[in-house]
């Protein structure tokens, strides 16, 4: 068990609508970082909030949006959905949020079905 | 553009036979370069962190090497347990994000 937990473990849902899903980070990682796996495009990074603030931005979606609470949980909207956003949604913790990068903690993962 | 491959994409190995598994990458700068272990339905879990070429990491039956170019995973009398999906990524010089590779699925069979 890596410590974060992410809700729900499988959503399935219609294109057009819209659904959050959620990321605790392990007790004290100010770091949490979201990516897409998918069959044909691996895991790619979404994007990287530390402490409230946003950090990187890697290949997200105009469609998507993310924040960080006060209470350091996270959540991923992913709205107008498409067939194509079907995928394996992980969240990932780490303690800092400089570079060099140490190690993340993966959650289990959302896997969404848009149909 | 940025790129990570690893090779072969399967392998399938019967138990004890030792094997490698590749990373190859192109890049305008390496940072660092990790490996990572993903087990069916689950999130990928660390194995090691490599920043220097000729720099070696080891782990039970693991060992993680670096060159300039790539990176190799030995893995040595594999068991049954070390079937899993293997992952490197890269961090990159100036970027704030990993690039992940495609993977190699690792099958061992007892």
């Amino acid at each position: 068990d890596s410590g974060v937990t992410q809700t729900p473990k499988h959503l399935i849902t219609a294109t057009g609508q819209r659904v959050t899903l959620r990321c605790s980070p392990r007790s004290g990682d100010l770091s949490v970082y979201w990516y897409q796996q998918s069959l044909d495009q691996g895991l790619q990074f979404l994007i990287q909030y530390y402490n409230g603030e946003e950090r990187a931005k890697g290949n997200i979606l105009e469609r998507f949006s993310a924040q960080q609470f006060p209470d350091l949980h996270s959540e991923l909207n992913l709205s107008s959905l498409e067939l194509g956003d079907s995928a394996l949604y992980f969240c990932a913790s780490s303690v800092g949020g400089g570079t060099p990068w140490e190690k993340l903690f993966f959650g289990s993962g959302t896997q969404l079905s848009v149909l | 553009e940025d790129q990570v491959t690893q090779s072969p994409e399967a392998l399938r190995l019967q138990e004890g036979e030792s094997s490698s598994l590749n990373c190859s990458y192109t890049v305008s700068g390496l940072r660092g370069l990790f490996w990572y272990r993903q087990d069916p339905g689950k999130g990928p879990e660390f194995l090691f962190t490599l920043y220097s070429a000729g720099e070696e990491k080891e782990k039970e039956r693991l060992k993680a090497t670096l060159t300039k170019k790539e990176s190799f995973l030995h893995i040595t009398a594999p068991k049954p347990e070390d079937s899993a999906t293997y992952l490197c990524a890269v961090l990159i010089q100036g970027a704030q994000k990993l690039v992940f590779g495609q993977g190699t699925r690792l099958t061992i069979n007892p």
